[in-house]
């Protein structure tokens, strides 16, 4: 079955350090991966996606991701770190590769101190 | 053009009553999918509704239900409430023939189950 494992719930880096986050997925075919941020209050929006083609994926607000298929990894990524950035994070995989059935990691929590 | 919206925001129920939660989708958007997010199980897929047809459902009891109309408006139910249903409602909407397109979230409805 597929999973999805975001290994880290919560995480702290100091405004303007780089970030990476961590998802983990099991899927036995070429897997539809996604990105969502939700803040507090508020619902998901889409940060980036990776369907085919090229490993790295640009998104929104200055993230990328790196898909890795030898290590089942696609791990989110930003060079430095606003205060806004601070909410929480999940990595999802299509279950029906349309885009619409989605299975989330748990999610992890930035924190941004200054 | 104006988001996902789901109504209530927030209620109140006690165990054994049913709850009705309404989502309105982006305009054009023909595809709804119902999410439930707690923090014990996180993001879960419910079921989801393309043109008033559930084309995909998660594993959830049938306790659950949901339906679409012709305008695409998606209504959600759960009868017989259970303190463990406590939760926000997640819906989201995405537009016909996209077989990758973005799913588009709305801010959700949040019940708690007395």
């Amino acid at each position: 079955a597929q999973s999805v494992t975001q290994p880290d719930i919560h995480i702290t880096v100091s405004e303007g350090a780089s970030l990476e986050l961590r998802c983990n997925y099991s899927y036995g075919a070429t897997p539809y991966l996604f990105w969502y941020v939700q803040s507090p209050g508020q619902g998901l929006q889409l940060l980036l996606k990776y369907f085919s083609g090229d490993t790295l994926v640009q998104g929104i607000k200055g993230f990328e991701a790196e898909f890795k298929r030898s290590q089942s990894s696609f791990n989110l990524r930003k060079p430095s770190v606003h205060w806004s950035d601070a909410a929480e994070y999940f990595c999802a995989v299509d279950r029906n590769q349309a885009g619409t059935a989605l299975i989330f990691g748990k999610g992890t929590t930035l924190s941004v101190s200054s | 053009k104006a988001g996902v919206t789901q109504t209530p925001r927030y209620l109140i129920k006690t165990r054994g009553q049913q709850v009705t939660l309404s989502c309105s989708p982006i305009s054009g958007h023909r595809s709804v999918s119902w999410y439930q997010q707690t923090p014990g199980q996180g993001l879960q897929f419910l079921f989801e509704y393309f043109s008033e047809t559930q084309r995909n459902k998660g594993n959830f009891p049938g306790r659950f239900s949901g339906r679409q109309f012709s305008n695409s408006r998606s209504e959600m139910n759960v009868s017989t409430l259970e303190l463990g249903d406590s939760a926000l409602y997640l819906c989201a909407s995405r537009s016909s023939g996209q077989v990758t397109g973005e799913l588009f979230f709305g801010e959700g409805s949040r019940l708690t189950v007395l």
